[in-house]
Order: structure tokens, then sequence, then C-alpha cells
């Protein structure tokens, strides 16, 4: 079975500090994925990579950013953490071959609060 | 830009009745994906089922089908002898086919699904 697997699933900090959410997937995929997910406003895509140290921008990539120096791990980094940020936040992973549908195979999600 | 509508926050099923969530889209492509994912309360979400826009056959899988109406842009998923553990919130999700190899997804709001005993 595929998984993919997220450091915490629940985080507390403090405004202004930096915070790390690791994602690792075992399955080779190229492609991983950062989304947050909010009542109301389901899943919105932060940045994604398709490649080691390749990353592009989602929709709502302000106040983020990412690292992929492996092919199986993705971190998603709050340079200063604020509160606005406080929210659900799912890593996801995928193969990149077209005819495999690229379904997308999700962590368990950390939920983070930033006081 | 591609766009998902789930107009249903909250929905609720007698254990063993059927079940039909609505999704919504709007796009001016011809090819895509469609999908249905599941998330369990305090557990991982899970794809449901998929359509690719060029089948006119509706996908099933099980218990689980879909009806996809193209030119309406509409894919509702119908879920038949409803179980408790099908208590989740559904989401709604749109694949352009063009998209190139990171298949990135656009999300509905979801809607929450109770099952009642």
């Amino acid at each position: 079975d595929v998984k993919v697997t997220q450091s915490s699933r629940y985080l507390v900090k403090r405004t202004g500090e930096k915070v790390f959410l690791e994602c690792v997937q075992d399955m080779d995929h190229e492609n991983m994925f950062w989304y947050r997910q909010d009542p109301g406003l389901g899943l919105r895509l932060i940045y994604f990579s398709y490649d080691v140290k390749m990353k592009e921008k989602g929709d709502i990539p302000e106040g983020y950013s990412v690292s992929r120096e492996k092919k199986e791990r993705f971190s998603l980094i709050l340079e200063s953490a604020s509160t606005n940020q406080t929210s659900m936040y799912l890593c996801a992973s995928s193969p990149r071959d077209r005819e495999l549908y690229n379904e997308q195979f999700f962590g368990p999600g950390t939920r983070l609060t930033v006081l | 830009a591609q766009t998902v509508t789930q107009s249903q926050p909250e929905m609720s099923v007698q254990e063993a009745e059927t079940v039909t969530l609505s999704c919504t889209y709007d796009t001016s492509e011809s090819d895509y994906y469609l999908f249905w994912y599941k998330q369990p309360p305090s557990r991982q979400m899970i794809l449901v089922i998929r359509q690719e826009a060029y089948k006119q056959q509706n996908a099933t899988e099980n218990r689980f089908s879909v009806n996809f109406q193209k030119a309406a842009k509409s894919f509702s998923l119908k879920i038949s002898d409803s179980q408790l553990g099908d208590a989740a919130m559904y989401f709604c999700a749109y694949r352009s086919y063009s998209g190139g190899a990171t298949n990135k997804l656009i999300f509905g709001t979801g809607t929450l699904l109770a099952v009642q005993p």
C-alpha cells in the first residue's frame, strides 16, 4: 500500500516562529503536494513539486516556502507563523504517468494552531 | 480558470438508503478528469471514484456510482445501501487533461455526509 506520512498530527506554535511540516512518501512518486484545508473553503494548493529540487507555486503560496532535497520528502516551511495560518495541512503524492490517472495519495494531515 | 462547486455543505441519510451528492464545475476544456474523494473523521483522504470526460459511460465502484452530465457540467455521486462507514466529508475534484504530468487538482468545498442508524 502507498503510504504518505506527516511528521505531526497536531502542532501548536507561537506567532513569529519558524515552522517545519514534513511529509514522506514510500512509493517513489515524482509529484508531491501541500494543501491547506479550511471549513467552507475545501482544499487549496499551496505548493507542489514534480521532481527533486523542483517546485511550483500553487494558489495560495504567500507566507509559505517548500523544500524537496530528496524524492521521498517534501517539507512545508512557514517562515514566520501567523494566526491566519492556523489550519489543517495535507500532503499528497502521485506518480507522474498520466495513464495512471494520477491518483493523489494523501497523508493523515497536520492540524496546526498558531497562538 | 476552472472551478468546482458543491452546493450541499451537509447531507444526511438513513442506513441502507441511497443518497446523492451534487457537484458542478466550470471549464472551457473538453478533456479532463473528475474525482470524488472521501475523508473519514480523523482519517486519511482516499479516492472513491474517477471519471474521464471522454467516456460517456458513468463510472461505478461497488455501491458508489456517478451521474456524469458533460453538457450540464454536473458530476454527482450516488451512494447506494448507505453504511455507517460512509459517514465522511466528500470532496469533488477536477483535473485538466492538458495539465501535464503534475496533475493539479481543483477541489470543491466538500459535503459532510452523516449516516443515521
